[in-house]
């Protein structure tokens, strides 16, 4: 059963940073590409960042590129995102997940909040 | 506005056949495969149909994906009370080097 669980969000004032991780279990997480989506409170699903099962390749949405770095330890299972000069439009709730094949693969998400 | 463009709402009696559209381009679902995520209301999305139109386990047959040229489209038949959620369209767009998700379909069961 796949089972990926978030953790590492919190308040943090605009110009702070955060790091996400992702603890991966159930799948043969090095298979699979990963991705780091978000969703502010009453909207849609936005893609945040991507990066390949190797871990070097990597996209990003265009609104973090420069802030925000995606990284995975395969040896451990974990995904993770640096978060770098926060700004109050990248408050919303971070899920990690699978977006391709056939793996059903999406956490319960991580609150983050950007205020001062 | 997004890249893949969905209604933002549809309805449906229990027991009708409702679909739900998603319109693309050739950077994304003219030439990648085409993913659906159901969303119930307090909670994370979940995988309904992946590759344009296959199923995991678990999801009933009432739910079923096409695809043709550069949309796509999510068919529920026997439309239950417990569809009501958000249905959100998902593909990789080449011309953005990222993953494009449609703006999402809030399905009400009248």
């Amino acid at each position: 059963q796949v089972q990926l669980v978030e953790s590492g969000g919190g308040v943090v004032q605009p110009g702070g940073s955060l790091r996400l991780s992702c603890a991966a279990s159930g799948f043969t997480f090095r298979s699979h590409g990963m991705h780091w989506v978000r969703q502010a409170a009453g909207k849609g699903l936005e893609w945040v960042a991507f990066i390949r099962l190797d871990g070097i390749t990597k996209y990003y949405v265009d609104s973090v590129k420069g802030r925000f770095t995606i990284s995975r330890d395969n040896s451990k299972n974990t995904l993770f995102l640096q978060m770098n000069s926060l700004r109050a439009e990248d408050t919303a709730l971070y899920y990690c997940a699978i977006l391709s094949g056939s793996v059903d693969g999406w956490g319960q998400g991580t609150l983050v909040t950007v205020s001062s | 506005q997004s890249v893949l463009t969905q209604p933002p709402s549809a309805s449906g009696t229990p027991g009708q056949r409702v679909t739900i559209s998603c319109s693309g381009s050739s950077s994304n679902i003219g030439r990648h495969y085409v993913y659906w995520y159901q969303q119930l209301p307090g909670t994370a999305p979940k995988l309904l149909i992946y590759r344009d139109n296959q199923r995991p386990s678990g999801v009933p047959d009432r739910f079923s994906g096409s695809k043709s040229g550069t949309s796509a489209s999510l068919a529920i038949s026997g439309l239950r009370s417990e569809d009501e959620a958000d249905y959100y369209c998902g593909a990789w767009d080449d011309s953005l080097s990222g993953w494009v998700f449609g703006g999402g379909t809030k399905l009400t069961v009248l």
